[in-house]
């Protein structure tokens, strides 16, 4: 069981937002402003696209936007678009002694 | 070109030991925390290990604590993990990961090494 809850799968149509939940505890997303999110597709590793809750690295669709409130951050993606159905995870310092959590997963199945 | 590349994956039995290597190329590897992240096949990301700049604060988390070592070696830009009393729990790919703040976010990875425990 993952430290950080995040639901098995999404949906949308192309054009349509979606948005990806990511509950933790007052320890973690609650505490800090440093989670991040992270893309990835079949077969190929992990690629940064949210940091510290709202940044997006140089490189990343603007349709990519990241937000908190309390124990719960949330990845959305508007205008969904084909080439954004992959895996997605959230994740979030945790202090000095749990450091680092991730949430499960969440499949983005584009229709 | 800033990359990461991993080695040192294989087969291993229970019981036994494997080396991972993390080879850093295309920035000042010395002026960063480093970390190992892996994915058991199928499953979802767990963080394994973090090492800051220097060496001198290391993290685990309890699933591998004291059984995985972290450690680099600045003058050769390489990240190493060191795995002991492996079992089937520990197959992964294992990905090293470029770690901001130390915990804050990876962003940067490797394309992973794909570790089997298995007789």
């Amino acid at each position: 069981q993952s430290a950080l809850t995040q639901p098995a799968s999404v949906s949308g149509s192309p054009g349509q937002s979606i948005t990806i939940s990511c509950t933790g505890t007052s320890s973690d997303v609650g505490n800090y402003n440093l989670v991040s999110w992270y893309q990835q597709h079949p077969g190929k590793a992990p690629k940064l696209i949210i940091s510290e809750v709202s940044k997006r690295p140089s490189g990343i669709s603007y349709r990519f936007s990241g937000s908190k409130s309390d124990n719960t951050a949330s990845l959305t993606i508007s205008g969904v678009q084909g080439e954004d159905e992959a895996d997605y995870y959230c994740c979030s310092y945790a202090g000095s002694t749990t450091h680092v959590v991730f949430g499960g997963g969440t499949k983005l199945t584009v229709l | 070109e800033v990359q990461l590349l991993e080695s040192g994956g294989g087969l291993v039995q229970p019981g036994g030991s494997l080396r991972l290597s993390c080879t850093a190329s295309g920035f000042t590897f010395s002026t960063y925390a480093m970390s190992w992240v892996r994915q058991a096949p199928g499953k979802g990301l767990e963080w394994v290990s973090s090492i800051n700049a220097g060496g001198t604060n290391i993290k685990y988390p309890d699933s591998v604590k004291g059984r995985f070592t972290i450690s680099r070696d600045d003058s050769k830009n390489t990240l190493y993990l060191q795995m002991n009393s492996l079992g089937a729990e520990d197959t992964a790919v294992y990905y090293c990961a470029r770690d901001r703040g130390f915990g804050w976010y990876f962003d940067l990875w490797g394309r992973g090494t794909l570790v089997t425990v298995s007789s």
